[in-house]
């Protein structure tokens, strides 16, 4: 079973751009989440999606945004950058995304806002 | 809102010693924690996980213990390998909501 894949694995972007990152869950998982990590803050919960709607979403501004799309596959744009979204963009993906279930992780896109 | 923090950025531990790594939260209303594990260049990876309803969960060389009372969580590794090396973090979830709390990561280095 391939596990969670995520597209590209790097971006470099200037000030200013939009960007939009790609996710493709393991087969069979309905629900898809995005996390932020940057040094020291840990995963910071962005979204989640399940069966193309947003159950959930996290304290970040509206330039974030994502969908899901029939076959589960997500994405995730930002717009407008600022250097301060320079960060690892994790996508997580689980069967049903309920609380007592494990989340498979893809490698993530380093996205460096220059 | 920090509600899941790992106090303690690095630990060093000699091989075949106990690591034990610690994570406090603030939400009483949680009720699943899970650890992962996370290698350079390379996602997450589930370890071993509690629920509320339970103190103690172990796996192999690993064991995580939850004190509710405290609202603390640790877990430990015995005993600790060169491959153990990796960030930690713990994370915490609530019934019927669809996200994880992750702490910052602890940055585990096993010596040989």
């Amino acid at each position: 079973k391939a596990g969670v894949t995520q597209t590209p694995r790097y971006l470099i972007k200037t000030r200013g751009q939009q960007v939009t990152l790609s996710c493709s869950p393991i087969s069979g998982h309905r629900s898809v989440s995005w996390y932020q990590q940057t040094p020291g803050q840990g995963l910071q919960f962005l979204f989640e999606y399940f069966s193309e709607t947003q159950r959930n979403k996290g304290n970040f501004p509206g330039r974030f945004s994502g969908r899901q799309f029939s076959n589960s596959r997500s994405e995730m744009n930002v717009s407008t950058l600022e250097l301060g979204d320079s960060a690892l963009y994790l996508c997580a993906s689980s069967l049903q995304g309920a609380a007592n279930e494990k989340l498979f992780f893809g490698s993530g896109t380093q996205l460096s806002v220059l | 809102d920090q509600q899941v923090k790992q106090n303690s950025p690095s630990l060093s531990v000699q091989e075949g010693r106990i690591s034990i790594l610690n994570c406090d939260y603030t939400n009483s209303m949680f009720d699943y924690f899970l650890w992962y594990k996370k290698y350079p260049a390379e996602g997450p990876t589930f370890l071993i996980s509690i629920s509320s309803i339970k103190d103690k969960n172990e796996d192999g060389r690993f064991t995580v213990f939850l004190n509710k009372s405290a609202k603390h969580l640790s877990l430990h590794i015995v005993p600790s390998q060169p491959g153990d090396s990796a960030v930690y973090f713990c994370a915490a979830s609530r019934y019927n909501f669809n996200k994880f709390y992750f702490g910052s990561g602890t940055k585990l280095n096993v010596k040989p």
